[in-house]
């Protein structure tokens, strides 16, 4: 089955600095790459996604890149902010784009002011 | 649209008791899933289900789990016998269509965090 692999498991940045988080996958069928915020005891939501058509996509601050070939896809977010400190989990499909969402372990990002 | 709701928020149990953590979907969703988050680790799948069906049980234990989304009412992530180790927030998702298909995105509820003594 897929395997996501994340990292690193804890992000320590100065507000204003750019933060990059990286995710392997294993499942070469995967087109689909969401990367999922969630704030300290609240739930997941969804702040950008990526298919394997493209190899970038940006919303204002936040960007994704997607490296097929070498099964990788990172979050990059810049001109970081105290608001953006959570905990940060990338996912794959198991089995292509039809499977369950697999997990990776998550990343902790803290932004200090 | 309310969102996906949860309930309880928290749950206490004793050894040997039951849990039964009920989830509501979004309007007009039928797709729902049910994730486990240990402390400090990532969101593990356990199950998939539409109304009335199990699609996919392959992340839920052999025992003592089970799941159900019926016809009429919520989705229910029953544990029988709960035991230490089951403490965990639990979270349940749902997407208009299976993840991975159009949209894609799937919207969780606040999950339940269940504490076992």
């Amino acid at each position: 089955g897929e395997n996501v692999e994340q990292h690193p498991s804890t992000l320590s940045v100065q507000e204003g600095d750019s933060a990059v988080i990286k995710c392997t996958y294993s499942d070469s069928a995967s087109n689909y790459f969401p990367w999922y915020k969630q704030e300290l005891g609240k739930r997941p939501q969804l702040i950008i996604d990526i298919r394997s058509n493209v190899g970038e996509k940006k919303d204002q601050r936040i960007a994704v890149t997607l490296n097929k070939t070498a099964k990788h896809f990172s979050l990059h977010i810049t001109e970081t902010q105290p608001e953006d400190s959570a905990v940060y989990f990338c996912a794959s499909p198991e089995g292509g784009s039809q499977g369950n969402l697999i997990f990776g372990k998550g990343t902790k990002l803290s932004v200090k002011p | 649209n309310a969102g996906v709701m949860q309930n309880p928020r928290h749950l206490v149990r004793r050894r040997g008791q039951e849990a039964r953590l009920r989830c509501s979907p979004m309007k007009g969703h039928s797709h729902v899933y049910w994730y486990r988050q240990l402390p400090e680790e990532g969101l593990k799948f356990m199950v998939y289900l539409q109304k009335e069906n199990i699609i996919d049980e392959s992340g839920m234990p052999k025992e003592r789990f089970s799941a159900e989304f019926p016809k009429e009412g919520p989705s229910i992530l029953r544990i029988q016998q709960v035991v230490r180790g089951d403490s965990a927030a639990y979270f349940c998702a749902s997407s208009p269509m299976r993840t991975g298909t159009n949209t894609g995105e799937l919207f969780f509820g606040e999950g339940s965090r269940l504490t076992v003594l």
